[in-house]
């Protein structure tokens, strides 16, 4: 059965301290994706990547790294110089490079202690 | 600057009647537009697309309805259903991977 797996579902992250979050996903797709959903806002871009050991920053990349080294994997590490990390994230793949018809994951709740 | 705006956070509708959901945007170069539904705690899901050549697409129950002079676009459920309350969000791309989301509409459909 193909999709995208986020891992954990719940995190909570301590005051200085780097977490980061895990999306894999088995549907051989290219570019994979990083959003942040916030209430009341849309789904922001952090970054994405359209080919493995390459990725782009998005719309609100500050305080935040990823790394591509496998076609599967796309880790997102919210560090902890991003001082506002609460939020509901969202790891997306697409098939096409031109990756309108993104394929979501179930999220990853991020709260700070 | 909110590129994609859905200006109602909120819809209440009966069961068996239309629900109308709207988006404005303001790129006049976004050339493909897409619709996502969202339950609590889940990812989004694709639900229809528009291309900027068409003006109208359907799919089963919902329909995309696109004014490109009015940079808007509406999206149609005919008949509502309680399974289709839920957050809605449009989305519109004009390059690789970068889709721009509006805010989201939560519509919840009485029974």
């Amino acid at each position: 059965d193909g999709g995208i797996t986020q891992s954990p579902k719940y995190l909570f992250r301590k005051e200085g301290q780097n977490v980061t979050l895990s999306c894999e996903q088995n549907l051989n797709h290219d570019a994979m994706y990083w959003y942040r959903q916030d209430p009341g806002q849309g789904l922001r871009l952090i970054y994405y990547s359209q080919i493995v050991n390459d990725f782009q920053k998005g719309d609100i990349a500050e305080g935040y790294s990823v790394s591509r080294e496998k076609k599967e994997s796309f880790p997102l590490t919210v560090t902890s110089a991003q001082k506002n990390p609460t939020a509901f994230y969202l790891c997306a793949s697409s098939k096409d490079t031109y990756g309108e018809k993104l394929f979501f994951g179930s999220g990853t709740q991020l709260s700070v202690l | 600057d909110q590129q994609v705006k859905q200006n109602s956070p909120s819809l209440s509708v009966q069961e068996g009647r239309i629900s109308i959901l709207n988006c404005d945007y303001t790129n006049s170069m976004f050339d493909y537009f897409l619709w996502y539904k969202k339950y609590p705690a889940e990812g989004p899901t694709f639900l229809i697309s528009i291309s900027s050549i068409k003006d109208k697409n359907e799919d089963g129950r919902f329909t995309v309805f696109l004014n490109k002079s009015a940079k808007h676009l509406s999206l149609h459920i005919v008949p509502s259903q309680p399974g289709d309350s839920a957050v809605y969000f449009c989305a519109a791309t004009r390059s690789y991977g970068k889709l721009t989301f509006g805010q989201g509409t939560i519509l919840t459909v009485h029974p």
